[in-house]
């Protein structure tokens, strides 16, 4: 599986975008990009995923670079709902996931 | 209701007692997972199983064993628990039927092994 390389901790002011970024310079060219979260005391939950195109959803965008060796998750309108850790994992579908340690989102009223 | 249950929610007991985690899913899906989470570190997969019949190790299997009773639940045993199995413990289900599924996570199993 390729690594993955995340800042620890990151801030935002409530109500402005925020931009998540992870390298994954060892990703194969069958690895989708998968981005979960954690809320506080609650299990993961899917946010994302992507191959190649950028993608859009209800609950954020995924920006891929060219190369395909960094993403970004962007968040359009950061809430308090969306302080968490987030993580950044490349995989095929059929394997599992392996979390890093991720990166603490941290939203400022 | 939620998709993916557990139980219990917390748990406190002592070294050397067996210890049962227990998991529930409505979502109908085939695979399902143990993970624990150790305090600032991320999931750690346990075991995995992709149908009744197919049990598999994960990462971190020694000391846990673990029992696929039906599609819908997937129990988790400490047969002697130890201190350092002290963590927060996940299950999640995913679908077996396409190559690209997420994963849907319980609400957790607190355990502390004194």
């Amino acid at each position: 599986d390729a690594k993955t390389t995340q800042p620890n901790s990151m801030e935002s002011n409530e109500e402005e975008p925020v931009h998540l970024p992870c390298n994954h310079s060892t990703i194969s060219g069958t690895d989708y990009i998968h981005w979960y979260r954690q809320l506080p005391s609650q299990g993961p939950e899917y946010v994302i995923h992507g191959l190649t195109s950028n993608v859009n959803n209800r609950m954020a965008s995924l920006a891929i670079a060219e190369d395909r060796k960094s993403s970004t998750l962007i968040l359009h309108r950061a809430t308090l709902r969306d302080a968490a850790v987030y993580y950044c994992i490349p995989t095929t579908g059929a394997n599992n996931l392996f979390f890093g340690t991720g990166t603490r989102l941290t939203v400022i009223p | 209701d939620a998709d993916v249950t557990q139980t219990p929610r917390n748990r406190i007991t002592k070294t050397g007692k067996r210890i049962m985690l227990e998991c529930s899913q409505t979502k109908g899906h085939d695979r399902m997972y143990w993970y624990r989470q150790d305090p600032g570190l991320g999931l750690r997969l346990i075991y995995y199983s992709f149908d009744v019949k197919d049990i598999n190790k994960g990462e971190i299997s020694d000391g846990y064993s673990v029992s696929r009773q039906a599609q819908a639940k997937f129990s988790l045993s400490l047969e002697s628990a130890i201190p350092n199995q002290t963590a927060l413990y996940f299950c999640a289900t995913r679908a077996g039927d396409r190559t690209i599924d997420t994963q849907y996570f319980g609400p957790g199993t607190r355990l502390t092994v004194l």
